[in-house]
């Protein structure tokens, strides 16, 4: 079946870059999400890649996707602490809209 | 444009009752999902509904049902509660079933089963 793991726990400094990694095991998977989790809040789709894609920036997201190694990463440049959340990688295949989610990785970002 | 809204906000209920949590997708979006997210861990795809219709189902019990009407309003129901339970069910509304699949979430019902 599938699954995503992602390490628990990121600190950065303020101003630093961030990078979140994130490993699955769907082969089939044709998309590849990063979500945001504020506490208290819902689930915020920050952006997504086609799995024929190597990488993706918006803005100060910059996504990596290593398809043979099945590796995904979400590097946000210049972190601020308004970026202190939980990120969660997640993925989806199939005819239907059934997105596997990661576990999740806490950001903390320190002033 | 409405977000997608969700009721109640929290609920504390017996092990063996019901319950039923509601939604509110997000105007013009014909597909809803529901996920169940335990304490520090990442959302469960519980099923989907499109049109109105049971689209998909995660590893979740039939003691897990749900419904979709017309006006874009869902409903989660959970039978004989159980103490894992317990956790954040969040529902999302989509245009459609074409990829990428743009979810958007609501806020969840934090589910308290003693």
């Amino acid at each position: 079946g599938e699954d995503v793991e992602q390490s628990l726990f990121l600190s950065v400094r303020e101003g630093d870059s961030s990078v979140i990694n994130c490993t699955y095991t769907d082969s089939s998977s044709t998309y590849l999400y990063w979500y945001k989790q504020e506490p208290g809040a819902g689930l915020q789709l920050l952006t997504y890649i086609f799995s024929n894609m190597d990488m993706k920036q918006d803005q100060r997201l910059t996504v990596l996707l290593n398809k043979k190694d099945k590796h995904l990463s979400l590097r946000i440049a210049d972190t601020q602490t308004g970026d202190s959340a939980i990120y969660f990688c997640a993925e989806s295949s199939g005819g239907y809209q059934k997105v596997t989610f990661g576990t999740g990785t806490k950001l903390q970002v320190i002033p | 444009e409405t977000g997608v809204t969700q009721s109640p906000t929290h609920l504390i209920k017996t092990r063996g009752q019901q319950v039923t949590l509601r939604c509110s997708s997000q105007s013009g979006h014909n597909t809803v999902s529901w996920y169940q997210q335990a304490l520090g861990q990442g959302p469960q795809f519980i099923f989907q509904y499109y049109r109105e219709e049971e689209n998909g189902r995660g590893n979740f019990p039939p003691r897990f049902s749900g419904l979709q009407f017309p006006n874009y309003s869902s409903e989660l129901n959970v039978n004989a509660l159980e103490l894992d339970d317990s956790a954040l069910y969040l529902c999302a509304s989509s245009l459609d079933l074409a990829g990428p699949y743009e979810q958007y979430f609501g806020p969840g019902t934090r589910l308290t089963v003693t």
